[in-house]
């Protein structure tokens, strides 16, 4: 499954460094998501772009900061993580702000030490 | 606000045998999707089959089928014919109008 590709696919980062994880999609896609898996629980939508504008914002602490600059990519720019940030980050595409089914990258696992 | 409620954290089949995966939600739209995804081992979701909610008949896709109760709010997952590529984490989703709601997932195991 190429659809959806997401760098880098594991991150070790410490409480005081700034990284940004990446996601591309292929399909076409004018939404893109992402999303946070952690264990026992269930996804939790971070952030929605539509059209490259914001339009969801889960309540995502600050020291998340995404950034979408054209429908193709989408970024996620991290720093002063905390450790139970540490968890599988999911982008996700779809055609429309979500009228059919959402296409996953391979996700992201970050751990924060 | 959704909700989606997985209620067996982990499942185990025989395989060729069938197996149901279990699925509740509760909302108060009445337009509305339903998902199951697949998440193997190697973590990529994928998606396994979709239901729109206006539509009364039960979505199948090949060895996947659906039992859609609306007004039960139930939405369970079929296997029938299990293969060992079937084993992965199985999650139930709901949307409306594009926000996707997750529930925590049933691990399937199919034993050879």
């Amino acid at each position: 499954e190429t659809g959806v590709t997401q760098t880098p696919r594991h991150l070790v980062m410490g409480m005081t460094n700034k990284k940004s994880l990446k996601c591309e999609q292929h399909l076409g896609h004018n939404a893109m998501y992402w999303y946070k898996q952690s264990a026992k629980k269930p996804l939790e939508l971070m952030f929605v772009y539509s059209l490259e504008e914001r339009v969801e914002n889960n309540s995502v602490p600050s020291r998340f900061s995404p950034e979408c600059p054209n429908s193709s990519h989408l970024f996620l720019h991290l720093h002063t993580l905390q450790p139970e940030d540490s968890a599988l980050y999911l982008c996700a595409s779809s055609q429309g702000q979500g009228s059919y089914e959402q296409y996953f990258g391979p996700g992201t696992r970050l751990t924060v030490t | 606000a959704q909700t989606v409620t997985q209620s067996q954290p982990e499942m185990s089949v025989q395989e060729a045998e069938t197996v149901t995966l279990s699925c509740t939600y509760d909302t108060s739209e009445s337009d509305y999707y339903l998902f199951w995804y697949k998440q193997p081992p190697s973590r990529q979701m994928i998606l396994v089959i979709r239901q729109e909610a206006y539509k009364q008949q039960n979505a199948t896709e090949n060895r996947f089928s659906v039992n859609f109760q609306k007004a039960a709010k139930s939405f369970s997952l079929k296997i029938s014919d299990s293969q060992l590529g079937d084993a992965a984490m199985y999650f139930c989703a709901f949307r409306a109008p594009y926000k996707l709601t997750f529930g925590k997932g049933t691990l399937l195991t199919v034993n050879p």
